[in-house]
């Protein structure tokens, strides 16, 4: 199957700095990523889609400026979280679009952030 | 808008027991469904999947069966082992786009 990596996979900062995450597709191309936000004992939330050569689209009640993406190739997209605050420590996901041959989305295995 | 709607457990099983977790769904158009499952400190792996109405996804002995007179895709395995334990999410996507949409989640607890 294919292979969605994520880094890093455990960050810990302290308020007020900025994280930037990395998802990459290992074996495929994908033209589009998403990125997902997990709270405890809830489920996975759209945050944002990422498109590689433009700007990301965003869900509504997501802030584009705290939340900053960028697809910038065929296999890495990155989140930066800016001026991190406790509020903003979670489990965030990424996935990749693979288009051939299944048309199917292929998750990574998540990174946790913890602000301090 | 797409929602999906799942039991949110948890679900604490004795091993060899018959699991089933409901799943109904709203969605525009003929949505493909979708289970996936999460394992502690891990991200989510597809289980199984069924894109149209009656078809049957299944995998690892893990079934569901695509219900669109009851618009519901019920996960059911017949002995579970402790191994299963996790979280199981019921998803779809629908429209032709590729916007995921999950529902709560279920934690899964198989004790020996």
């Amino acid at each position: 199957g294919a292979v969605v990596s994520q880094h890093p996979s455990r960050v810990i900062c302290k308020s007020g700095t900025s994280v930037k995450i990395e998802c990459r597709s290992l074996d495929f191309q994908a033209t589009t990523m998403f990125w997902y936000r997990q709270f405890p004992k809830q489920s996975l939330m759209l945050m944002a889609t990422s498109n590689e050569g433009s700007k990301a689209t965003y869900e509504q009640g997501v802030e584009k400026d705290k939340f900053l993406i960028n697809h910038a190739s065929l296999t890495l997209s990155t989140l930066t979280v800016t001026s991190a605050h406790p509020e903003d420590s979670s489990f965030y996901i990424c996935s990749a679009h693979r288009e051939t041959p299944d048309y199917e989305q292929y998750f990574g295995p998540g990174t946790r952030l913890t602000v301090t | 808008g797409d929602s999906v709607t799942q039991m949110e457990g948890p679900v604490t099983l004795s091993e060899e027991a018959f699991l089933t977790i409901n799943c109904t769904y709203t969605a525009t158009g003929y949505p493909s469904l979708f289970w996936y499952v999460q394992y502690p400190g891990e991200g989510l792996q597809l289980l199984l999947k069924a894109t149209k109405a009656d078809d049957k996804g299944s995998n690892k002995g893990f079934e569901a069966t695509y219900r669109k007179e009851t618009t519901s895709f019920h996960l059911e395995k017949g002995s579970v082992q402790v191994s299963d334990s996790a979280v199981y999410f019921c998803a779809l996507t629908s429209g032709g786009y590729q916007k995921v949409t999950f529902g709560i989640g279920t934690k899964l607890q198989v004790i020996p």
